[in-house]
């Protein structure tokens, strides 16, 4: 089974803070992709990541990070950590090709307060 | 411009009752479509997917979907639900070419009745 991981299930962080969430996959997949999910909104991409120390920027980028120096992992940063970026944070990964043909298995999620 | 639209945010049924969860899209060509569950606390699961071919798709937990081009949607659905079907459920199109970028839907919260 693919697995995905994340560092942390809950984080609370004051307002000014530089925030790292990680995530990890042991499938060996190309493609990795940070995603926030709020309520009513749906999930909305952050950033993709198609192979080591490639990335994309998704639809909100502006914020946030990333760095991609491992194949299995993938690190979503918060430079400077403002209240409306709390959220539920999704990382999730996908086999190589076509990104859009691709199943994508998600991890358990970070819910990140900032205060 | 490509969107999912799920227009039922909440859906309360009976156990045992069947279930349809409506997803419309619009995108200029066929798309890949998904259905994603989530459970309370968890990361998103996938039900089940159509990519070409038969336009019922059989799933994981007894789901099913139907791909209609005609009316642009790929509604979910389970003939008897049970209490552990309670979850959130998202309708998700994968681009056929050129981008990256899944389109996701808000999301419909299903409630079980005991």
């Amino acid at each position: 089974d693919v697995k995905v991981t994340q560092s942390s299930r809950y984080l609370v962080k004051r307002t000014g803070e530089k925030v790292f969430l990680e995530c990890v996959q042991d499938m060996d997949h190309e493609n990795m992709f940070w995603y926030r999910q709020d309520p009513g909104l749906g999930l909305r991409l952050i950033y993709f990541s198609y192979d080591v120390k490639m990335k994309e920027k998704g639809d909100i980028p502006e914020g946030y990070s990333v760095s991609r120096e491992k194949k299995e992992r993938f690190s979503l940063i918060l430079e400077s950590a403002s209240t409306n970026q709390t959220s539920m944070y999704l990382c999730a990964s996908s086999s190589p090709g076509q990104p859009g043909a691709r199943e994508q298995y998600f991890g358990p999620g970070t819910r990140l307060t900032v205060t | 411009a490509q969107s999912v639209t799920q227009p039922d945010i909440h859906i309360t049924v009976s156990e045992g009752a069947s279930l349809e969860l409506r997803c419309n899209y619009s995108y200029g060509a066929t798309p890949y479509l998904f259905w994603y569950v989530q459970s309370p606390g968890q990361g998103l699961q996938l039900l089940l997917k159509y990519f070409s071919g038969d336009t019922l798709v059989q799933g994981i937990k007894g789901f099913e979907a139907e791909f209609k081009r005609s009316q642009s949607s790929f509604n979910l659905r389970k003939p008897s639900v049970h209490w552990s079907d309670a979850a959130e459920y998202f309708c998700a199109v994968g681009p056929t070419s050129g981008t990256y970028k899944y389109i996701f839907g808000t999301g419909t919260r299903l409630k079980v009745l005991a």
